[in-house]
């Protein structure tokens, strides 16, 4: 069976651009979720979806945002992309809420 | 206070030893406990899940939970280099998926 997969996985954007990141979960798996890991803060929790409901939110601006398709496939956004804003950014796939989440690849976003 | 703590390291143990990876959580509601390995530059990779109190074994690894004490660990017997990385607790709360991720504890396997 196929793992996450997570679409690019890299990314140079320049500050006030946007960016979408795309994850696609294993196959059955109906929940996904975000993290952005960085040297300084370590990984954190962005965002999950489950039947296309963000059902939790981290501590996050409103530049962050996400959704989710009736396939499961989810995609994040990050509006006015700011220097701090480059980091791993991790999609995780479980079957339901509150299971064994399984993690994609990344993508790696660098903001000049 | 952390709500899920480790202790950064380098730990390293030599080839053959026993690791042993310690991590504590301050809400007394968690339910689920997680180890990830992480190799530099990669992803984390699920290495163990315990839900209850007690031991459970899987391979080379065992993850111990007590619960009274807030307290997770993580033991990698018969080390090899390549257990070398880093080693992330994670702690799951309420019925959700939201994980909230120790620092890490680097483990350095020594020839």
């Amino acid at each position: 069976k196929a793992g996450v997969t997570q679409t690019p996985r890299y990314l140079i954007k320049t500050r006030g651009q946007q960016v979408t990141l795309s994850c696609s979960p294993i196959s059955g798996h109906r929940s996904v979720s975000w993290y952005q890991q960085t040297p300084g803060q370590g990984l954190q929790f962005l965002f999950e979806y489950f039947s296309e409901t963000q059902r939790n939110k981290g501590n996050f601006p409103g530049r962050f945002s996400g959704r989710q398709f009736s396939n499961s496939r989810s995609e994040m956004n990050v509006s006015t992309l700011e220097l701090g804003d480059s980091a791993l950014y991790l999609c995780a796939s479980s079957l339901n809420l509150g299971e064994t989440q399984y993690f994609g690849p990344g993508t790696r976003l660098l903001v000049l | 206070q952390k709500e899920v703590e480790q202790n950064s390291g380098p730990l390293s143990v030599p080839e053959g030893a026993i690791a042993s990876l310690n991590c504590t959580y301050s809400d007394r509601g968690s339910q689920s406990f997680f180890w990830y390995r992480q190799y530099s530059g990669k992803s984390p990779e699920l290495i163990m899940f315990i839900y209850s109190n007690g031991d459970k074994e899987d391979g080379r690894f065992t993850a111990q939970l007590n619960k009274a004490s807030q307290y997770v660990s993580l033991l990698i017997r018969d080390s090899q280099p390549s257990d070398s990385a880093t080693y992330l607790c994670a702690v799951m709360t309420g019925g959700g998926n939201k994980l909230t991720f120790g620092t890490g504890t680097q483990l350095k396997v020594e020839l």
